[in-house]
């Protein structure tokens, strides 16, 4: 059974630093990219973030750039977000997902989510 | 605000076919294939539709997915209780260089 469990959400002040991690079972965790894709309270999804097999290629979107980071541990089969400098706009549910891509693109294995909340 | 617009809800009575849209631009729906996504109550999203019009292994055919042009659609007939959730729709963005969602869209079975 494919699992991806998040974890390290919380409440955090605004300006504060947060570290989510992400533990993948039941695939070959080497061979896939992952994202963090973000669900802010009563929004639509918003993609986030994205690291190839190897951590040759992250990507990340505008809003979050320069101030969140992931990485990859493939020994630990996990993923890390370091969110730094964290901002009210950042409250959200974050969940990671494995990304496929055969011609087309597919998230298709998706994790629990974890609630990270920024408030003073 | 979405990239991908989606109507913010849909209903329909049990037995129902509803239809739910997504319109985009050449540089994501109009260049890239759609995925939908069904995200239940206090739930993780699901992979329910991808390359526009295929279903995951499971998932019934009562669901059907299209596109055209720069929008999609996600039909869902024979409406049932369960059916009752957020779906959203997403694809890659050749400009962003990356992938984008809809605003998604509360369905509501009467």
């Amino acid at each position: 059974e494919v699992q991806l469990v998040e974890s390290g959400g919380g409440l955090v002040k605004p300006g504060g630093s947060l570290r989510l991690s992400c533990v993948v079972s039941g695939l070959d965790f080497n061979t896939y990219t992952f994202n963090w894709v973000r669900q802010a309270p009563g929004k639509g999804l918003e993609w986030v973030s994205s690291i190839s097999s190897s951590s040759t290629f992250i990507y990340y979107a505008e809003s979050v750039k320069g101030r969140f980071t992931m990485s990859r541990d493939n020994a630990k089969n996990s993923l890390y977000l370091q969110m730094n400098s964290l901002r009210a706009e950042d409250t959200a549910v974050y969940y990671c997902a494995r990304e496929v891509y055969y011609g087309f693109w597919k998230f298709d294995y998706w994790g629990q989510g974890t609630l990270v909340t920024v408030s003073s | 605000q979405s990239v991908l617009t989606q109507p913010p809800s849909a209903s329909g009575t049990p037995g129902q076919r509803v239809a739910i849209s997504c319109s985009g631009s050449r540089s994501n729906i109009g260049s890239k294939t759609v995925n939908w996504y069904q995200q239940l109550p206090g739930t993780a999203p699901k992979l329910l539709i991808y390359n526009n019009d295929q279903r995951p292994s499971g998932v019934p055919d009562r669901f059907t997915g299209s596109k055209s042009g720069t929008s999609a659609s996600l039909a869902i007939s024979g409406l049932q209780p369960e059916d009752e959730a957020d779906y959203h729709c997403a694809a890659w963005d050749d400009s962003l260089k990356g992938p984008v969602f809809g605003g998604g869209t509360k369905l509501t079975v009467l």
